[in-house]
Order: structure tokens, then C-alpha cells, then sequence
């Protein structure tokens, strides 16, 4: 148990609709990260976010947003939903950067009918 | 931009026996980061090994070794002593200003 916890585990919804991932992260983390496993375009790193702050951005579509809370949770919002969004979506956290060791939560998978 | 290729889709190895993972990266940055994740069956991303690209020695984590070949830009995992539970799918990533993972190596553990 790596101390990252997200809900929901699994996830099912329509196309155009919009679901909101949550990760907690371990206790005296700063940092969160999300990152979208998918079978076609593999492992992408997504965003990271920093006491609350955009860190660091990777490939996040426009349909999809994040934040970090005061009390350092996390959401990940998607929207618009379309086939392709299927995939497991990791958070991981870390104290603070990038370069540290990321800590991952089990991951919420989400299918998009 | 940068790549990370995994070219060995699958590998296996006999318990006990030694196995190397192999990974190589395109970039232009001086300063980046290199990493080994592994993805058990219940999906979750464990860090397996980190390496940072000034130094010069190898790093270990017990019975996980890479080898660091920061010229040819490679960076392979070698597991010695192969056990069961290292049956996983296998990912290297680079971390530079963007943070990029290779397809994976699937690695199977004959008993």
C-alpha cells in the first residue's frame, strides 16, 4: 500500500459526459501528479500539481482539468468524454519534485461506452 | 523531442537466473532523470530504481542494478536472482522538462 488513495476504483459512463477522479495523497506530500495508462497510447504523464499550483504539464487535453486543494487532495475532471478517454488513470504524489520518488495510488479505470 | 524505447516487448527468465531489460532514450538535455517502474498484475506503478543522469555510477537497489551508458544513451535494468514476484510488465522513463515512458517490457518468471 503506497498511502495514495483514489476514488472511484472503477468507472463506468456515456460519451459527452463529464466524471470527476479524487486522489488523496500520502501524508506530508506536496506534490500530485496524474497520469492516463491507455492501451493505444501507453503511459502519458498528464499534470502535476504543487501546494496547490500547477507544477508541470504534460499531455492533458483541453477537455481536462485538475486541481489540488488546500487540504492537498486532488481532482481530475473530464469532460466532454469521448471512446479514446478510456484508460486507467494513476495519481501518484511525492514531497515535491518531479525527480522524486513518486509515490502511485491503485488507480481509477474508466470506461467510456 | 524525447523517446523512450523498450525494444524487448516480452522477456522471461528462469527463477533464479539472471535478466536484463533494455531501454534507450533520444533527448538533447544535459540534466534529466531516468527511472524503472514496474506494473504488477494489480496494475499499480511501483518505482523499481532512479538514476540521475550527473552521476556517474551505476545505481542498485538490492537485487535491481542498471547500466547507466549516458554516451550511447541506454539505461538497462538487470534483475539477479529472479523471483516470482518480479513477474510484471516493466516500464523505463525519462524525466527532463516532460516526463516520458517507454511501451513496457512484459517479464515472465519460469518457476
Amino acid at each position: 500500500d503506497s498511502g495514495v488513495t483514489q476514488t472511484p476504483k472503477h468507472l463506468i459512463t456515456a460519451t459527452g459526459q463529464r466524471v470527476t477522479l479524487r486522489c488523496s495523497p500520502r501524508s506530508g506530500d506536496l506534490s500530485v501528479y496524474w497520469y492516463q495508462q491507455s492501451l493505444d497510447q501507453g503511459l502519458q504523464f498528464l499534470i502535476q500539481y504543487y501546494n496547490g499550483e500547477e507544477r508541470a504539464k504534460g499531455n492533458i487535453l483541453e477537455r481536462f482539468s485538475a486541481q489540488q486543494f488546500p487540504d492537498l487532495h486532488s481532482e481530475l475532471n473530464l469532460s466532454s468524454l469521448e471512446l479514446g478517454d478510456s484508460a486507467l488513470y494513476f495519481c501518484a504524489s511525492s514531497v515535491g519534485s518531479l525527480e522524486e520518488t513518486q509515490y502511485f495510488g491503485p488507480g481509477t479505470r474508466l470506461l467510456v461506452l | 523531442a524525447q523517446t523512450v524505447t523498450q525494444s524487448q516487448p516480452e522477456m522471461s527468465v528462469q527463477e533464479a537466473e539472471t535478466v536484463t531489460l533494455s531501454c534507450t532514450y533520444d533527448t538533447s538535455e544535459s540534466d534529466y532523470y531516468l527511472f524503472w517502474y514496474k506494473q504488477p498484475p494489480s496494475r499499480q506503478m511501483i518505482l523499481v530504481i532512479r538514476q540521475e543522469a550527473y552521476k556517474q555510477q551505476n545505481a542498485t537497489e538490492n537485487r535491481f542494478s542498471v547500466n547507466f551508458q549516458k554516451a550511447a544513451k541506454s539505461f538497462s535494468l538487470k534483475i539477479s536472482d529472479s523471483q516470482l514476484g518480479d513477474a510484471a510488465m516493466y516500464f523505463c522513463a525519462y524525466l527532463g522538462n516532460q516526463f516520458y515512458f517507454g511501451t513496457g517490457t512484459s517479464l515472465t518468471v519460469i518457476p
